[in-house]
């Protein structure tokens, strides 16, 4: 099963633009964790957010947690064409250790 | 460090062969995880292990066996191949497992089942 549905599925922007990507996902959760697939290759850890904490930045990354509406978003700002690629997000349930459940990923294009 | 490697890239087989997928890894993490990823879907756990010598069920465990004899390999079976297994393997690896801990993941093997 799905644990987590990213939206937009697919995301066409110009270099320099803002991207912002959304998830929701169905259970509680310990954490949210971001990870980023290019083509043709296995995927990357990008930044985790626990449940107690609201916004997390790294970088040129924001991650926002929004657990009452079971929700998250990343935000990548000023957007390089190295950024297109999918992201997905993955959540780890309590009581469920080890397990990460990913969404179906959000198809980013950044266009020179 | 290599970090998670793994052994094929690409496969194609009929329906009924067999074949074993290899993961390596280099960093001495006590977990790794098998998934299979299908066209517009994120990945699904098949299996994982949480140190050498165990095994434990995913979430579509059906049609796969794996072994984890020693800690650095962690090797995914198909007995009999169907053409539902086509899909991309991808096998992860993490230091403790804990709920905060990062997967590292290997570049992904493309198997084909005619």
């Amino acid at each position: 099963s799905q644990q987590g549905e990213e939206d937009p599925q697919a995301l066409s922007i110009q270099e320099g633009e803002n991207a912002t990507m959304n998830c929701s996902y169905k259970t509680s959760i310990n954490n949210l964790q971001w990870y980023r697939q290019n083509s043709g290759r296995g995927l990357v850890h990008l930044i985790l957010i626990r449940s107690n904490e609201r916004e997390k930045h790294s970088g040129r990354l924001r991650v926002t947690l929004d657990t009452s509406k079971k929700s998250s978003s990343l935000l990548i700002t000023a957007s390089r064409a190295a950024d297109t690629a999918s992201y997905f997000c993955a959540t780890a349930v309590s009581g469920s250790a080890r397990q990460l459940t990913f969404g179906s990923g959000t198809q980013l294009t950044v266009l020179p | 460090n290599a970090g998670v490697t793994q052994t094929p890239k690409f496969r194609v087989l009929k329906t009924g062969q067999s074949m074993t997928l290899l993961c390596a890894q280099d960093m001495n993490h006590e977990y790794m995880y098998w998934y299979r990823q299908d066209p517009g879907m994120g990945l699904r756990l098949i299996h994982y292990s949480v140190g050498e010598g165990t095994t434990a069920k995913g979430e579509v465990p059906d049609g796969y066996n794996v072994s984890r004899l020693k800690k650095q390999n962690f090797l995914l079976g198909l007995e009999s191949a169907a053409p539902s297994q086509t899909s991309v393997y991808f096998c992860a690896s993490s230091s403790t497992g804990g709920m905060t801990d990062t997967q590292y993941f290997g570049p992904g093997t493309r198997l084909t089942v005619l």
